[in-house]
């Protein structure tokens, strides 16, 4: 069965500093993997989504996040941390021929001036 | 503009009153979806549709029924509401589920049982 796990329900940065947001996933296998970013009322936006080829996915806003097959991971990157940045972020799977986008429980991230 | 419609955003009512959010997408997308989230837990899936006619159960389907009659409408029905039905839905749709394709959301419809 799939799963996802992100770990760190609340993560602050500093303005200007790096965002790391951890995603884990479990798969039998080969997963697609998004990631999504909600701002408060609205609904989901994709910042990036990795299918096959290339592992590091470049996504919008400054976002990447890496395929990490050996470790099960997809964390997502932002080499400087802005304002605008703060909401809630999500990890996503799917596997091929199956119907069920499996969510992580999300990561609140804060940016402090 | 390609967008997924949900109504109401906001909806209060009482335990066992017969409701239905709407969804629609014009996108043209075979796929369509919806979740619920609540503090803590994420997004859970209640039920999807595959393409007309063809919907199936996610992980939490209890006490929610769903039908799609036509490619772009997707209802959420809620035949006897109770409150730990309280809580925030999303409706989303994708090109086709399974295949990779991201899901394109609705602003959500926050729903109060009371």
């Amino acid at each position: 069965a799939q799963s996802v796990t992100q770990l760190g329900s609340h993560v602050s940065v500093s303005e200007g500093a790096l965002v790391l947001l951890r995603c884990n996933y479990s798969s039998s296998v080969p997963p697609y993997l998004f990631w999504y970013v909600q701002y408060p009322n609205q609904g989901l936006q994709l910042l990036l989504k990795y299918t096959t080829g290339a592992t590091l996915v470049k996504g919008i806003n400054g976002f990447e996040a890496e395929f990490k097959k050996s470790e099960t991971s997809f964390h997502l990157t932002k080499p400087s941390a802005h304002m605008s940045d703060a909401a809630e972020y999500f990890c996503a799977v799917i596997t091929s021929g199956t119907y069920k986008y499996i969510f992580g429980t999300g990561t609140r991230l804060k940016v402090l001036a | 503009e390609a967008q997924v419609t949900q109504n109401p955003r906001y909806l209060i009512t009482v335990t066992g009153k017969k409701l239905t959010v709407t969804c629609s997408q014009n996108m043209n997308h075979e796929y369509m979806s919806w979740y619920r989230q609540d503090p803590g837990l994420g997004l859970r899936q209640i039920y999807y549709s595959m393409n007309v006619e063809v919907t199936d159960k996610g992980d939490v389907p209890e006490g929610y029924k769903v039908s799609r009659k036509e490619k772009r409408n997707f209802p959420l029905i809620l035949e006897s509401p109770s409150p730990n039905q309280t809580s925030l839905y999303f409706c989303a749709s994708s090109l086709e589920g399974g295949a990779g394709s991201p899901l394109h959301f609705g602003n959500g419809t926050r729903l109060t049982v009371t």
